[in-house]
């Protein structure tokens, strides 16, 4: 699976956007971009994934680039709930057999 | 959505004895589950993958004496920690995906305290 990298922290203010980063220069055409985030002492949640094309779901939206080089996760009004490490990680979909691996994420401060 | 439900979220047991840990996707099945462990401020680490009917595959470095699996069904894995010891003290996570579903993300369990006195 590509590598990927992260700032290590951020803040961002209650009510605004929160938008991390992603730089994962060596993805694959076949690589997907998964984002993730944990909550401190649960187990990771699903956000959103995506191929190529933009995603936006119920509780974020996902900017990829045209060169599939590198993405960004924005929250668009965050919580104080929204207090977490994300994770961004790509790895091959089509495979029920493929599992994750984690990097270090950024660790999301929302602050009041 | 899918649910991946572990059990228990928190144990505390003494040095020596034994633990298990369950892993159910309660709505999809799962030929292929994941256990991970993570230490205090350290991201997760896959310790082995879990598969429904055959040997689970350990990562370089776990024990597969130490960290058994058992994926009995297409709905359950378990863990048992044998002969825990104050270090095996972690966050364990299990993970699992539809395996009906083509790139169906993969889903958590919230995750098992484990705390060896």
């Amino acid at each position: 699976d590509a590598k990927t990298t992260q700032p290590p922290s951020m803040d961002c203010a209650e009510g605004r956007a929160a938008n991390l980063p992603c730089n994962h220069s060596t993805i694959s055409g076949n690589e997907y971009v998964y984002w993730y985030r944990q909550i401190h002492s649960q187990g990771p949640q699903y956000i959103i994934h995506g191929l190529k094309n933009n995603e936006t779901n119920e509780m974020a939206s996902l900017i990829i680039t045209e060169d599939r080089k590198s993405s960004t996760l924005i929250l668009p009004h965050a919580t104080l709930r929204d207090t977490a490490v994300y994770y961004c990680i790509v790895r091959v979909g089509h495979n029920a057999g493929n599992m994750l691996t984690f990097g270090g994420g950024t660790r999301l401060m929302v602050k009041p | 959505g899918a649910v991946v439900s572990q059990h228990p979220s928190r144990v505390i047991c003494k040095s020596g004895t034994s633990v298990k840990i369950e892993c159910r996707s309660l709505d999809f099945q799962a030929t292929t589950m994941f256990w991970y462990r993570q230490f205090p401020k350290q991201s997760l680490m896959l310790m082995a993958t879990s598969n429904e009917g055959s040997k689970a595959t350990y990562e370089q470095g776990v024990e597969k004496d130490k960290f058994l699996i058992n994926h009995a069904s297409l709905t359950l894995s378990t863990l048992t920690v044998t002969s825990a010891h104050p270090e095996d003290s972690s966050f364990y996570i299990c993970s699992a995906r539809d395996s009906d579903r083509g790139h169906s993300p993969l889903h958590f369990g919230n995750g098992t305290r484990l705390t060896v006195t």
